[in-house]
C-alpha cells in the first residue's frame, strides 16, 4: 500500500523529443506527488510537484499529469535535451499525519543529440 | 542558494565500527531527514526529525540507529556497530514546514563498509 511503482527503469530519447515517465500508487491517503531529479554523484533534487486537487501542472519543458481516478502520475519532458540526461525520481507523501517520502524506483534517462 | 551540505562526501569504516554522518540543513528549517540510497536502487526513509525528536522512522532504523541535533547547525546520523548492508549513500535533507513539503537534499555521504 505505500508503493509508488515507477516505470520504465531506463528511457533512451533523442534530443527534441518526448520523455514520458510514469508512477502509478495504490494509498489514496497519498496528497502530494513530487518529481525529483537526481545527476550522478548528486543529491535528489525537486523538480516539479502536484497535489490531486489539479490534473495537470506544467513548468517550462516539464509537466505533470495526474489521474486520480485510476491512481497514476506521470511526468513528461518536452523538447528533452542532453542536460535532461539523469535519473527521475516520482514520490508521494501523506502530508497531514507524516512528511516521509516514498519514492518510486527510479527512470534513467538519457538523451542523445 | 541555501543548500543542505554534508560531511564527509566519503567514508569508508571497517565493520563494527561507529560512524557520524555529518549534515548542516537549510537554516530557517524546521524538519530533518535521512534517506538511503543503495547502488542502484531507490531512495529509501530512514528517519525524520522535528522540535529535537524523531517524529516518525523507518524499520530500517533499528537500534544501531541513532539521530542527533547537537547544536543550533548540525544534524548527525549515527551508525554505532556498522555491518556491510549499511553501505549506502545517505542523504540528509530538510524542510521548512509540516505544510510546506519540499524537501532540500544535501549531495549525501557515500558509506562503504569493509
Amino acid at each position: 500500500q505505500q508503493q509508488v511503482k515507477q516505470s520504465p527503469q531506463s528511457l533512451i530519447v533523442q534530443k527534441g523529443g518526448i520523455s514520458i515517465i510514469n508512477c502509478a500508487y495504490e494509498n489514496t491517503a497519498f496528497d502530494y506527488f513530487p518529481w525529483y531529479q537526481q545527476f550522478p554523484g548528486k543529491g535528489p533534487a525537486l523538480l516539479i510537484a502536484i497535489r490531486p486537487d489539479v490534473s495537470e501542472k506544467k513548468e517550462g519543458r516539464f509537466t505533470i499529469s495526474f489521474n486520480k481516478s485510476a491512481k497514476q502520475f506521470s511526468l513528461h519532458i518536452m523538447d528533452s535535451q542532453p542536460g535532461d540526461s539523469a535519473t527521475y525520481f516520482c514520490a508521494a507523501s501523506i502530508t497531514y499525519n507524516t512528511d516521509k517520502l516514498i519514492f518510486g524506483t527510479g527512470t534513467r534517462l538519457q538523451v542523445f543529440p | 542558494e541555501p543548500e543542505v551540505t554534508q560531511t564527509p562526501s566519503h567514508q569508508v569504516t571497517q565493520m563494527g565500527q561507529e560512524v557520524i554522518l555529518r549534515c548542516v540543513p537549510i537554516s530557517n528549517h524546521l524538519y530533518f531527514y535521512w534517506y538511503r540510497q543503495i547502488l542502484g536502487q531507490k531512495v529509501e526513509f530512514l528517519v525524520s526529525f522535528y522540535n529535537n525528536e524523531i517524529s516518525e522512522k523507518s524499520e530500517i532504523f533499528d537500534d544501531q540507529f541513532s539521530v542527533e541535533r547537537p547544536d543550533g547547525s548540525n544534524f548527525t546520523l549515527k551508525i554505532r556497530s556498522t555491518k556491510l548492508e549499511d553501505s549506502a549513500m545517505y542523504f540528509c535533507a530538510s524542510s521548512e514546514s509540516a505544510t510546506n513539503t519540499e524537501a532540500f537534499f544535501g549531495q549525501g555521504t557515500r558509506l562503504t563498509v569493509v
